[in-house]
C-alpha cells in the first residue's frame, strides 16, 4: 500500500524558517517524480515545487523561489522541504504528493495526509 | 503563467448531471486531470489525461477536454460527491514550466 507521511509542521514567527519531511512507503521511491502541493486556510490547492527521481531537476512556483528547497533521499525514501524566511502568506496545509516518471505528464495519484505550517508572530 | 479558470460554485439535485467547467487558453492541447476534495482530507484523483478514471472511481465520473475547455461530468449525483473540485494542467510554455491549478469549484448537492 502506497503510504506518503508528511511531519515537521509547526506554528514559526515571520523571517522563520522550517523543514518538512515526507515519508514515502509501498513504491518504488527512486523511480517518480515528487511534488509539494499547499493549501491556505479556506483556500484552493497551489502546486509549491517538485524534484526528479535522482534530484538533478528541480522547479518551484515563483512565490518561493529563492527561499524554499526541494530535496529528497532515495536511500531513506523521504522528500524535504527546507523553507526559510517564510511569510503569513506561507500558511497552509503543505501536502506531498507522488507524481509518475516523468515530468509534466502524469497525474498526483497518491497524496499526504498533509502537515499545517502557521506562520505567525 | 498559465491561468485555469473555474466557476466557485455549481450546484445540483440528486440524481441529475453535475458539469464542472475549467477553461484555460487552448486546454485543449494539454492533459487535464481533475481532484476531489472533501473537507478535512486530502484530494483524490478522479479523473486523468483528460477523461481517464483511476481504479475505485465510479463510471459516473467522466472527463472531456476542447478548445479553451475542460469539463468534469458527474452523473447521477449523490449526496456523496458533494465536495471541491480541481482541474490541473502542467504549463511548459514559459521558461520555468510548472503545474497549475484551477481555483476549484465547490459542488453542493441540494
Amino acid at each position: 500500500e502506497v503510504q506518503l507521511v508528511e511531519s515537521g509542521g509547526g506554528l514559526v514567527q515571520p523571517g522563520g524558517s522550517l523543514r518538512l519531511s515526507c515519508a514515502a512507503s509501498g513504491f518504488t521511491f527512486s523511480s517518480y517524480w515528487m511534488s509539494w502541493v499547499r493549501q491556505a486556510p479556506g483556500k484552493g490547492l497551489e502546486w509549491v515545487a517538485n524534484i526528479k527521481q535522482d534530484g538533478s531537476e528541480k522547479y518551484y512556483v515563483d512565490s518561493v523561489k529563492g527561499r524554499f528547497t526541494i530535496s529528497r533521499d532515495n536511500a531513506k525514501n523521504s522528500l524535504y522541504l527546507q523553507m526559510n524566511s517564510l511569510r503569513a502568506e506561507d500558511t497552509a496545509v503543505y501536502y506531498c504528493a507522488r507524481e509518475g516518471p516523468f515530468a509534466g505528464s502524469d497525474p498526483f495519484d497518491y497524496w499526504g495526509q498533509g502537515t499545517l505550517v502557521t506562520v505567525s508572530s | 503563467s498559465y491561468v485555469l479558470t473555474q466557476p466557485p460554485s455549481v450546484s445540483v439535485a440528486p440524481g441529475k448531471t453535475a458539469r464542472i467547467t475549467c477553461g484555460g487558453n487552448n486546454i485543449g492541447s494539454k492533459s487535464v486531470h481533475w481532484y476531489q476534495q472533501k473537507p478535512g482530507q486530502a484530494p483524490v484523483l478522479v479523473i486523468y489525461y483528460d477523461s481517464d478514471r483511476p481504479s475505485g472511481i465510479p463510471e459516473r465520473f467522466s472527463g472531456s477536454n476542447s478548445g479553451n475547455t475542460a469539463t468534469l461530468t458527474i452523473s447521477r449525483v449523490e449526496a456523496g460527491d458533494e465536495a471541491d473540485y480541481y482541474c490541473q494542467v502542467w504549463d511548459s510554455s514559459s521558461d520555468h514550466p510548472d503545474w497549475v491549478f484551477g481555483g476549484g469549484t465547490k459542488l453542493t448537492v441540494l
